[in-house]
């Protein structure tokens, strides 16, 4: 059993490049999210989803860009990345019922230079 | 939005020490979960508590919704608890997969 599962582990980008962090869960868990974690900020939420097909913007969502066609699936698009989305990205899931902790992958960790 | 704070920001323990660490929030919450940041990156469920106590081995958790705090306890510490902790919490009229993150508590236990 997979858990939570994201692609790249590591990422290097130039200013301006596009990119999609993946998020695949095994779950069946319908809530996802991304968080992005910034030295002594905590995680930050990004974008989430309460199932296929809806999704919406968290606390910080602009220069990225989400969908969720199936259950499965989340993945985060950066579309013109810049500097200031150097961060590790962290997707997560949780069941919609009660009592459910959120799970979280091992992070992306991008570096935009 | 709702409001997360975290006490101490840092802690250093020697081995066999207890702790308790607090996190205060600003509305009333749907959900409330402590985690565990171990220095390898991976982020770990230790509780989901938006109120009562609960106790896993060294480790409890208490939560008093109506004065909107949380508290987790460590005891008899190992080196293996360092990391970083953090209380995450959800507002009771939004939904509970929106989770607002407190800046975290570093902890560092010695031999």
């Amino acid at each position: 059993n997979a858990g939570v599962t994201q692609t790249p582990k590591f990422q290097v980008l130039k200013t301006g490049q596009s990119m999609t962090l993946q998020c695949a869960q095994d779950m069946n868990h319908e809530y996802m999210s991304w968080y992005r974690q910034d030295p002594g900020m905590g995680l930050r939420l990004i974008h989430y989803s309460v199932g296929a097909g809806i999704t919406d913007q968290g606390e910080v969502p602009n220069g990225y860009n989400v969908s969720r066609s199936t259950t499965e699936d989340f993945p985060l698009r950066l579309l013109s990345a810049a500097p200031s989305q150097t961060s590790v990205y962290f997707c997560a899931t949780l069941r919609r019922q009660g009592n459910s902790p959120l799970h979280f992958g091992n992070g992306t960790r991008l570096t935009v230079t | 939005g709702i409001q997360v704070e975290q006490s101490p920001p840092d802690l250093i323990l020697q081995e066999g020490a207890n702790s308790t660490l607090r996190c205060n929030f600003s509305d009333s919450v749907n959900n409330l979960q402590w985690f565990h940041q171990n220095p390898w990156g991976q982020l770990i469920n230790l509780f989901y508590i938006p109120s009562g106590t609960k106790q896993n081995g060294r480790l409890s958790a208490t939560t008093v919704a109506t004065e909107r705090y949380s508290l987790l306890y460590i005891s008899s510490s190992q080196t293996t608890d360092s990391g970083v902790y953090f209380c995450a919490v959800a507002p009771e009229t939004g939904t509970a997969s929106k989770l607002t993150f407190g800046t975290g508590t570093r902890l560092q236990v010695t031999l």
